[in-house]
């Protein structure tokens, strides 16, 4: 198995444009985590599917954001009319479906809005 | 809600000596807890993890932590620390909800 993998691992953009990450679970696992870190800050959560079906999402999720699973499988995470305050490094982990939920992160998608 | 605090913001040690990285939870009961390293760029690389049993567990590149109850606490050790050591760690609690609430991290400078 090759782990996590994002999509891309970095994008500059420039503020007003959309943006949108891939995230490739660990293929047995069914639970998938997005997080946000910001400079000098801990993973801090946005969302997470077990499956197709989107479970929880943070407040920290504006409507400008939208995640989906649509076959339980990849994710995206889209950003829509970006805004300088969404840079970020981007992260994504998988787990299997039953708890103790050992998450397993990817490399990470570093966003930088122009 | 529940809460990490990781009161170290940057910790030096010299090669070879000793480590301890704090870790304050605040949680009503017991979570699972995690630490996690980072290094430049990276994503996180769980180190060890505690879920019941016994309080002291031992993770990978010789990394311990002990999970002391009464003070809501997950200290990460080492005895002996490596240069290639040097990175940000990260202590994570979860609460039986899937997703982890992580501290602020504490980056180690170790010196030659």
């Amino acid at each position: 198995d090759t782990g996590v993998s994002q999509d891309p691992r970095h994008k500059i953009t420039k503020r007003g444009q959309n943006v949108t990450f891939r995230c490739d679970p660990i293929s047995e696992h069914n639970r998938l985590y997005w997080y946000r870190q910001t400079l000098g800050q801990g993973p801090e959560f946005l969302t997470y599917f077990q499956n197709e079906a989107q479970l929880e999402k943070s407040r920290l999720l504006s409507d400008r954001f939208s995640a989906e699973r649509p076959k339980g499988s990849f994710s995206t995470l889209e950003i829509q009319r970006t805004e300088q305050g969404d840079s970020a490094m981007y992260l994504c982990a998988s787990s299997g479906g039953q708890p103790p939920y050992e998450q397993y992160f990817g490399p990470g998608t570093r966003l930088t809005v122009t | 809600a529940q809460s990490v605090t990781q009161p170290d913001i940057h910790i030096t040690v010299s090669e070879g000596a000793s480590l301890e990285l704090r870790c304050n939870y605040s949680y009503g009961a017991t979570p699972y807890l995690f630490w996690y390293v980072q290094s430049p760029g990276q994503g996180l690389q769980l180190l060890l993890k505690y879920f019941s049993g016994d309080t002291l567990v031992q993770g990978i590149k010789g990394f311990e932590a002990e999970f002391k109850r009464s003070q809501s606490s997950f200290n990460l050790r080492k005895p002996s620390v490596h240069w290639s050591d040097a990175a940000e760690y990260f202590c994570a609690v979860d609460t039986n909800a899937g997703k982890s609430t992580f501290g602020d991290g504490t980056t180690l400078t170790v010196k030659p």
